[in-house]
């Protein structure tokens, strides 16, 4: 299947700062790309929808101006947590669309954040 | 999309079939079923997919009812490394913006030695 990774696995921070992570199509390109993030022990909660090219599509409640998306190119997308709080601590997890299978979403590894 | 219902967990002896239900009752014609699983701090993994005909990859296979409204995805010689969340989900296949995966509480399939 199609490779999706995402970099860095693992981050800790302070609060106030702000965290970039980046996710990637190795092998294919991506129109669309999605953040997700998952509390323990619950599901995966989709906070974002990212087209190349375009501004990203929020869901309800999450907060655009503290989780920056951009989508610059067919294979890169990249997640911003502004201003980070213990609160945003989580696992956020990226997900891409194969036009060639059908418009699978392949998922990333996800990327741990705790926020000091 | 449609909303599915799987049993919250499951459990499996190593090296027998592992068949996880799934019900769509509300499926619309247009919609896919897919299937993915999480192994515990992992991402999401893509198991398999399908419309209306049961199908199989070496991964699992997929049965979905003549009438659509459930499904099971079966593991035909689950091992331990089957140990994961799976989840069922049904999606619209087109593409659009607003064609995307939305999760549910899935099912924890535990396998035992």
């Amino acid at each position: 299947g199609a490779v999706v990774s995402q970099h860095p696995s693992r981050v800790i921070c302070k609060s106030g700062t702000s965290v970039k992570i980046e996710c990637r199509s190795l092998d294919f390109q991506a129109t669309t790309m999605f953040w997700y993030r998952q509390f323990p022990k619950k599901s995966l909660m989709l906070m974002a929808t990212s087209n190349e090219g375009s501004k990203a599509t929020y869901e309800q409640g999450v907060e655009k101006d503290k989780f920056l998306i951009n989508h610059a190119s067919l294979t890169l997308s990249t997640l911003t947590v502004t201003s980070a709080h213990p609160e945003d601590s989580s696992f956020y997890i990226c997900s891409a669309k194969d036009s060639q299978t059908q418009y699978t979403q392949y998922f990333g590894p996800g990327t741990r954040l705790t926020v000091l | 999309d449609a909303k599915t219902t799987q049993p919250p967990s499951m459990d499996c002896a190593e090296g027998r079939a592992a068949n996880l239900p799934c019900n769509h009752s509300t499926i619309s014609g247009n919609e896919y079923v897919y299937w993915y699983r999480q192994i515990h701090s992992q991402g999401p993994q893509y198991i398999i997919h399908g419309l209306k005909n049961n199908e199989t990859n070496e991964m699992a296979s997929l049965i979905i009812t003549e009438d659509r409204k459930s499904s099971t995805l079966i593991l035909p010689h689950a091992t331990l490394r089957d140990t994961a969340v799976y989840y069922c989900i049904v999606r619209v296949f087109r593409e659009t913006s607003g064609s995307r995966l939305t999760f549910g509480e899935g099912t924890q399939l535990t396998v035992n030695p």
